[in-house]
């Protein structure tokens, strides 16, 4: 099983739909976990931390689920500028490396 | 503030030369990692350091690549003789303590020919 897992997409979603990513960890002993957002030919960026108690940022929520080892991000009223790839990343903490997602390709069609 | 800083933005570079990517991490910041990026395999983590010591060169595809960090400001990824299959964009991104978020510098596109 592969460290961190996600799904390539693409997902071709109408402007103002509701779209929703998932990302599976093999390593239970995951400390922190992030959604990244790239841009074509950019580096990536970070779109938010997810935590144990759920959050939301704007149109934007991220949810962690450590019993079944997944996390996923919910974008509502998609937006043209919502087109990206969004990456999963999971950092065990101390001394051990950070993994990243091969990333999710989003896009919005008007 | 300054973000994460790389060097060069591009590098195109004829098969067996010596190429040497260059980065400054955020000031304060302990962790940095370099990472290599296709569009067959996505980001892999070369190796990263924690506190200028090198701690997990597992990611280093053999030993044609060596990575540095003579200090806290300042970091090389050296590939020589560089490979066509080396042909990647290649990020550096700091982080602050283990745990924190990444941040990415614009990265490096190498072609080797």
């Amino acid at each position: 099983r592969k460290e961190v897992e996600q799904d390539p997409g693409p997902f071709n979603v109408p402007e103002g739909a509701t779209v929703a990513f998932n990302c599976t960890y093999s390593n239970s002993a995951s400390q922190s976990f992030f959604w990244y957002r790239q841009d074509c030919r950019k580096e990536p960026k970070l779109l938010m931390s997810v935590y144990s108690s759920g959050n939301e940022d704007g149109r934007f929520t991220a949810q962690l689920n450590r019993a079944s080892q997944y996390i996923s991000l919910l974008i509502r009223d998609s937006k043209l500028s919502d087109s990206a790839t969004y990456l999963c990343v999971v950092n065990p903490g101390g001394y051990q490396k950070v993994t990243f997602g091969t990333g999710t390709k989003l896009q919005v069609i008007p | 503030d300054a973000g994460v800083i790389q060097s060069p933005r591009h590098e195109v570079t004829e098969m067996g030369q010596e190429v040497t990517l260059r980065c400054k991490p955020i000031s304060g910041h302990d962790y940095l990692f370099w990472y290599r990026q296709t569009m067959m395999r996505g980001l892999e983590l070369l190796i990263y350091f924690n506190n200028n010591v090198p701690i997990d060169d597992s990611g280093m595809p053999e030993d044609r690549f060596s990575a540095k960090m003579p200090n806290a400001s300042f970091s090389t990824l050296k590939i020589q003789p560089s490979e066509p299959r080396d042909s990647a964009v290649y990020f550096c991104a700091s982080s602050l303590k283990s745990g924190s978020p990444l941040h990415f510098g614009n990265g490096t596109r190498l072609t080797v020919t």
